[in-house]
């Protein structure tokens, strides 16, 4: 079965300081990976995936994520936050084979300015 | 826009009643698929459609619950004799298929609340 853990309810970070969003995962096969953002009264609006390849990935906003096969990871992460970026954060998991994307619980991130 | 649209954005009714949801995928995009979230969740997977055919429900999907993409267009999801446990935000998302490692892309969501 597919499991996404979010350990964090909520991160708080200052304006201009780096900021982390974790997430593990756990799939029979090869994951497929990805970070959707919410924000109030929205969707889910995309911001990067990991398929295949380089580990690191790049995605919209200045936003990237590692991914860690040893430790099923796959932290997102920003050089330096903006207040803008405060959301609800969501780490979602898609088993190689599988159509359904499996999410975690979600983190709130609280940029301060 | 191009995006993923729904309607209605917001539906309030009271238990017992019925109610449709409609979703227009990203034209061209052959799947289709619905979520649902409740409050302090991620979004869990209900169904996605293949262009007409529906391939995979979840336990979720009651019987109460049925989804239909009767031309591989747009898709509407009918909630019968609605209870207080549905109140939830509806989400739809597509995305087209070919090698299998698409993005799915969501839209704004249709928010639920039976009384």
């Amino acid at each position: 079965a597919q499991s996404v853990a979010q350990p964090e309810d909520q991160v708080n970070v200052a304006e201009g300081n780096p900021l982390t969003v974790k997430c593990t995962y756990s799939v029979s096969g090869n994951p497929y990976l990805f970070w959707y953002v919410q924000y109030p009264n929205r969707g889910l609006q995309f911001l990067l995936k990991y398929i295949t390849g380089d580990n690191l990935v790049k995605g919209s906003y200045g936003f990237e994520a590692e991914f860690n096969k040893s430790q099923t990871s796959f932290h997102l992460k920003k050089p330096s936050a903006l207040v803008s970026d405060s959301a609800l954060y969501f780490c979602a998991v898609r088993d190689v084979g599988f159509q359904k994307l499996v999410f975690g619980t979600g983190t709130r991130l609280l940029v301060s300015p | 826009d191009t995006g993923v649209s729904q309607n209605p954005r917001h539906k309030i009714t009271k238990r017992g009643q019925n109610v449709t949801f409609r979703c227009d995928p990203i034209s061209e995009h052959n799947r289709l698929y619905w979520y649902r979230q409740t409050l302090g969740q991620g979004p869990e997977f209900l169904t996605y459609f293949q262009n007409e055919a529906q391939l995979e429900k979840s336990r979720l999907l009651s019987d109460r619950f049925s989804a239909e993409r009767p031309k591989g267009s747009f898709s509407t999801l009918e909630i019968q004799r609605t209870e207080q446990g549905d109140s939830a935000m509806y989400l739809c998302a597509s995305s087209p298929w070919t090698s299998g490692r698409e993005t799915q892309y969501f839209g704004p969501g249709t928010r639920l609340l039976v009384l």
